[in-house]
């Protein structure tokens, strides 16, 4: 099992420009998660996905969309980077309801914008 | 929604010493507390986690204390070494209550062990 996965590692954009990131998970979990890491501040949620073909906001959603392809892959895409966009990118899958809650992080995106 | 605030940011120890981290949170419904261990270049990973129901939760050299009429709980590292060196994270859930789905993180402690 890979586990979570996710592409690129690392990824430099222009101001303004747009691209997707890619996650995928191998271990059939319903529920989905983008969050960004900024130092100081933790982890902060996206957006989440609890089942396929559903979405919800985070706590720091603006600029951000995603979308839920099917229950292994979820993506985010920003359509117009800006450099506060600058951070570190995790997805991450959990088992909806289980009674564990544990949540299994991908090894993360590291996002340039200039 | 819920808010966590964790302390200290930065925990230097000596091998072998204890570390304790602690958070505390706002939402008094909030009643499932994980603790995540990053190491570096990686994604975080669940050490421990505790619910509300519990006062305490132990496995091996790790336990994590709640306490419910204060509003915090720690995370307790014994018999520390090297390789506990990472940032270590609290959460709660965002919206309060009992949520295996969305978090709120703390700002992470980042632990050093001194051989």
């Amino acid at each position: 099992n890979a586990g979570v996965t996710q592409t690129p590692k690392f990824q430099v954009l222009k101001t303004g420009q747009s691209m997707t990131l890619q996650c995928a998970q191998d271990m059939n979990h319903n529920s989905m998660y983008w969050y960004r890491q900024d130092p100081g501040m933790g982890l902060r949620l996206i957006y989440y996905s609890a089942s396929e073909g559903t979405t919800d906001k985070g706590e720091v959603p603006n600029g951000y969309n995603v979308s839920r392809l099917n229950k292994r892959e979820f993506s985010l895409r920003l359509e117009s980077a800006a450099p506060s966009q600058t951070s570190v990118y995790f997805c991450a899958s959990s088992e909806r309801g289980a009674k564990s809650g544990e949540q299994y992080f991908g090894p993360g995106t590291r996002l340039t914008v200039t | 929604g819920e808010n966590v605030e964790q302390h200290p940011s930065t925990l230097s120890v000596q091998e072998g010493d204890s570390a304790v981290i602690k958070c505390t949170y706002s939402d008094s419904a909030s009643n499932y507390f994980p603790w995540y261990k990053q190491e570096l270049g990686k994604g975080p990973q669940l050490i421990i986690d505790i619910r509300s129901n519990v006062g305490e939760k132990k496995d091996q050299r790790i336990a994590v204390t709640l306490n419910k009429t204060a509003k915090h709980f720690s995370l307790h590292i014994t018999e520390t070494q090297p390789e506990d060196s990472a940032v270590y994270f609290c959460a709660a859930p965002l919206a309060g209550g009992t949520s295996y789905g969305k978090l709120t993180f703390g700002q992470g402690t980042i632990l050093t062990v001194h051989p």
